[in-house]
């Protein structure tokens, strides 16, 4: 099966910083990629699909980029309300596989 | 809008058997694959099934193969979990969670609020 690696497992920064989370896949997954965001206590929420695709509602500093093994979520002027766990999760072939999270907090 | 609310959950002893269900709103279940994903308290999310939109197709992950069965009924618009022979390592919240397409096993773009499951002796 297909592992799915984020990293960091958590970082902390400032109101305003761009923050970069990374997610790494075992094998070519081409771009069946989702982001998803889970603030404490709730259920997690859709950000992206199809790696770099915003899902509606989701604001514009969220972006996705990579294909193939190597992906990249980035909050561009990270808000108080982005205090939340990240996950990525691959859909090329069952079974769908999540990476371990990110937690990011502000400094 | 799109809601989809679980039920069922509840404190159960390892080795015995329950049903989850979850209703959905809002849009027409029949049009969409659907999916069960699990969290265990203070873990990362773990997907556990996913069935097609007329139930057609059913896929499972590997830590309940075998125990976990998944099903719909469209005209109820409801989606269901059947857990036999838990173990307390299923332990978790369970969500259900709206795939955009039909076929299912692809991504989650609605979540329920989700129901805990414990288990323990």
């Amino acid at each position: 099966d297909i592992q799915m690696t984020q990293s960091p497992s958590s970082l902390s920064a400032s109101v305003g910083d761009t923050v970069t989370i990374t997610c790494r896949a075992s094998q070519d997954i081409n771009d069946f990629l989702a982001w998803y965001q889970q603030k404490p206590g709730k259920v997690p929420r859709l950000l992206i699909y199809d790696a770099s695709t915003l899902q509606s509602g989701v604001p514009f500093r969220f972006s996705g980029s990579g294909s193939g093994t190597d992906f990249t979520l980035t909050i561009s002027s990270l808000q108080p309300e982005d205090v939340a766990t990240y996950y990525c999760q691959k859909y090329n072939s069952v079974p769908l596989t999540f990476g371990g999270g990110t937690k990011v907090e502000i400094k | 809008q799109v809601q989809l609310v679980e039920s069922g959950g509840g404190v159960v002893q390892p080795g015995r058997s329950l049903r989850l269900s979850c209703a959905a709103s809002g849009f027409s279940l029949s049009g969409y694959g659907m999916h069960w994903v699990r969290q265990a308290p203070g873990k990362g999310l773990e997907w556990v099934a996913d069935i097609s939109y007329d139930g057609g197709k059913e896929f499972y992950g590997d830590s309940v193969k075998g125990r976990f069965t998944i099903s719909r009924d469209n005209s109820r618009n409801t989606l269901y979990l059947q857990m036999d022979s838990l173990r307390t390592e299923d332990t978790a919240v369970y969500y259900c969670a709206r795939d955009p397409y039909g076929s299912g096993s692809y991504y989650f773009d609605h979540w329920g609020q989700g129901t805990l499951v414990t288990v323990t002796s």
